[in-house]
């Protein structure tokens, strides 16, 4: 199956830091989606790309479909304390009657004070 | 608008014992799919339904876990028996019907199975 590398693994910054985060995949995909994972709760969708070069904003996040529909990233900008937890890019690839769904490993993303 | 509904919240159950985990998706999703989560890990696909019919059903391990969606609306998933190993998160999620190029897809809070 795909895979994607997610980087980095996991990040500690000051409050007030920008804070960046990349996918990379060896296959294409359709859309990439950003979710964060609070504690104890389901991923929650931050962000949805839908074309190559693709560039959108969702407050302090921005986020960017690569050209090459192998990668993505996601940027946090003045950081705060609600941003810690987990942050995981997911390629999204329709294969037939499938939607076939792959995340990455994960970015745990911790602000100190 | 309300999401994505999954029951119990939490369980923990003997390995060798039977658990069912039930999902209503977000209404007027046609696509609802399961996923597991190990802890420290990403999300990984179990099964897809389309309304009330198996799209991908590849990474389900067939000898233990079952999933169905018999009016193309609610599902349940059951795992029978419980292995160590199948301590998890299950998340249930739902997008719109898969024809559609901007479809999201929108998650559950999850069932956090612990076998012991």
């Amino acid at each position: 199956g795909q895979q994607l590398n997610q980087s980095p693994q996991s990040m500690f910054i000051q409050e007030g830091e920008d804070v960046s985060m990349n996918c990379t995949s060896s296959s294409i995909f359709n859309t990439w989606l950003w979710y964060k994972q609070d504690p104890g709760e389901g991923p929650v969708l931050l962000i949805a790309l839908y074309k190559a070069g693709e560039l959108t904003s969702n407050g302090r996040l921005t986020a960017q479909f690569g050209i090459t529909r192998k990668d993505s990233f996601l940027n946090i900008s003045a950081s705060i304390p609600s941003d810690v937890g987990i942050y995981f890019c997911a390629g999204l690839l329709f294969s037939g009657s499938a939607r076939q769904l792959t995340f990455g490993s994960g970015t745990q993303l911790t602000v100190l004070p | 608008e309300a999401g994505v509904a999954q029951s119990p919240r939490y369980k923990i159950i003997e390995k060798r014992q039977s658990v069912a985990f039930w999902c209503n998706p977000i209404s007027g999703h046609a696509t609802l799919y399961w996923y597991q989560q190990i802890l420290g890990q990403g999300p990984k696909l179990l099964i897809q339904f389309q309304n009330n019919g198996v799209v991908d059903d590849s990474q389900l391990p067939k000898d233990r876990f079952s999933a169905e969606r018999l009016k193309g609306v609610d599902s349940t998933l059951k795992i029978q028996p419980a292995k160590l190993e199948d301590s998890a998160v299950y998340l249930c999620a739902s997008s719109l019907l898969r024809t559609s190029s901007r479809n999201t897809i929108y998650f559950g809070e999850g069932s956090w199975l612990t076998v012991v």
